[in-house]
């Protein structure tokens, strides 16, 4: 099993530029998220889905949009980026209510 | 609403010293707590787990009992190596009505010296 594979690991943008973080898992799991870590902020969650055609808002969820149209994949959507969004972005997933997380590797986006 | 209050670091420490990292929770209902792990430049792993009151969690040489009375969760580790310095989460899950949601605190960095 590859778990949850995020890409790119890096990437560069143009303020105002949009782009699709891209997350698949190949575990079957129902529950997804995404997250993005910031230097002293811990994770904060954006958006989370608990199966295909469900999503929903997070904490944090201003500037990015989401759709789960299978149970592997769950993109995340940039729609205008601003420097405030340069962050650490995290998908992770899960089987159900009271199993832990599988984390992917990460996605690092700076805004210039 | 949720949350998680972890100790702030950075805990540095002696190889073969003892670790305690402080966890504690506000939530309603009856939540799962988890221990995550972040080594350098990569993702989350699942450390630890319990979800339910007194039970207790361990996975390589550390453990953390969950404690409904005092709404604690502390990780612990009796001789810790180099190879243990990362940023540790305390994490919980509100069970039924939270979809799944987790509830993350700030992270604890802890650095293992030879």
């Amino acid at each position: 099993n590859a778990g949850v594979t995020q890409t790119p690991k890096f990437q560069v943008l143009k303020t105002g530029q949009s782009m699709t973080l891209q997350c698949a898992q190949d575990m079957n799991h129902e529950y997804m998220s995404w997250y993005r870590q910031d230097p002293g902020m811990g994770l904060r969650l954006i958006h989370y889905s608990v199966g295909a055609g469900i999503t929903d808002q997070g904490e944090v969820p201003n500037g990015y949009n989401v759709s789960r149209s299978t149970t592997e994949d769950f993109p995340l959507r940039l729609l205008s980026a601003a420097p405030s969004q340069t962050s650490v972005y995290f998908c992770a997933s899960k089987r159900s209510s009271n199993y832990g997380y599988t984390f992917g590797s990460g996605t690092r986006l700076t805004v210039v | 609403g949720n949350s998680v209050t972890q100790m702030e670091g950075p805990v540095t420490l002696s190889e073969e010293a003892f670790l305690t990292i402080n966890c504690t929770y506000t939530a309603t209902g009856y939540p799962s707590l988890f221990w995550y792990v972040q080594y350098p430049g990569e993702g989350l792993q699942l450390l630890l787990k319990a979800t339910k009151a007194d039970d207790k969690g361990s996975n390589k040489g550390f453990e953390a009992t969950y404690r409904k009375e005092t709404t604690s969760f502390h990780l612990e580790k009796g001789s810790v190596q180099v190879s243990d310095s990362a940023v540790y989460f305390c994490a919980l899950d509100a069970g039924a009505d939270s979809w799944g949601k987790l509830q993350f605190g700030a992270g604890t960095q802890v650095v293992v010296t030879p």
